[in-house]
């Protein structure tokens, strides 16, 4: 089945504790982005990548870092998270940049930050 | 930039009702233009897309027109049920084709 993967689905930290959100694609997509969903502001763009070694910033970058060694996988990392990094995030993927065909979300990962 | 406003709800129907969720947007050049649909608890599902001016997408009984002329995308549905209880996101990819960029979202309860 053709499916983003994100993992974990539900997490709670501690301020400054590093953690990793991964995400990973089975499609062979070479365009992935990490957005985060917060009430009242919709869904913002974090970071993008346009294929292996390729990243940008989107929107929001601020406290973020993502990496894309392998086609497949997306990783987001928050090396020392606040509590304004609580929120849901999502990874998605597109093979063509998203116009024709649009993004494929994965399920989320809800992160609390204390 | 591009942006993407739509009405913002809560809308309640009751079911069989019409359904008509607003969407207007602000883009350069000939963006395309998407409806996602999020049930609780639950990630983003494409619902429906077009991709040029006058195209009209389709899926599970909604609908939606691309309307340069109005800069408009409403998603439209002749009788809604239950299930259709979700979260909708208008959101259109402009000029950065590497960006989804969305509306904040409209609920809809639909009541037995």
């Amino acid at each position: 089945e053709a499916q983003v993967t994100q993992n974990p689905r539900y997490l709670i930290t501690v301020t400054g504790k590093k953690l990793t959100v991964t995400c990973s694609q089975n499609m062979n997509h070479e365009y992935m982005s990490w957005y985060r969903q917060d009430p009242g502001l919709g869904l913002r763009q974090i970071y993008y990548s346009m294929n292996v070694e390729v990243t940008d910033k989107g929107d929001v970058p601020e406290g973020y870092k993502v990496s894309r060694k392998e086609k497949r996988n997306f990783p987001l990392i928050l090396e020392s998270p606040s509590p304004n990094q609580t929120s849901l995030y999502f990874c998605a993927s597109s093979s063509t940049g998203g116009g024709n065909y649009g993004y494929t979300f994965g399920s989320g990962t809800r992160l609390t930050v204390v | 930039g591009d942006s993407v406003t739509q009405m913002e709800g809560p809308v309640t129907l009751s079911e069989e009702a019409f359904l008509t969720i607003n969407c207007t947007y602000t883009a350069t050049g000939y963006p395309s233009l998407f409806w996602y649909v999020q049930y609780p608890g639950e990630g983003l599902q494409l619902l429906l897309k077009a991709t040029k001016a006058d195209d009209k997408g389709s899926n599970k009984g909604f609908e939606a027109t691309y309307r340069k002329e109005t800069t408009s995308f409403h998603l439209e549905k002749g009788s809604v049920q239950v299930s259709d209880s979700a979260v909708y996101f208008c959101a259109l990819i402009g000029g950065d084709r590497y960006k989804l960029t969305f509306g904040k979202g409209t609920l809809l309860t639909v009541n037995p």
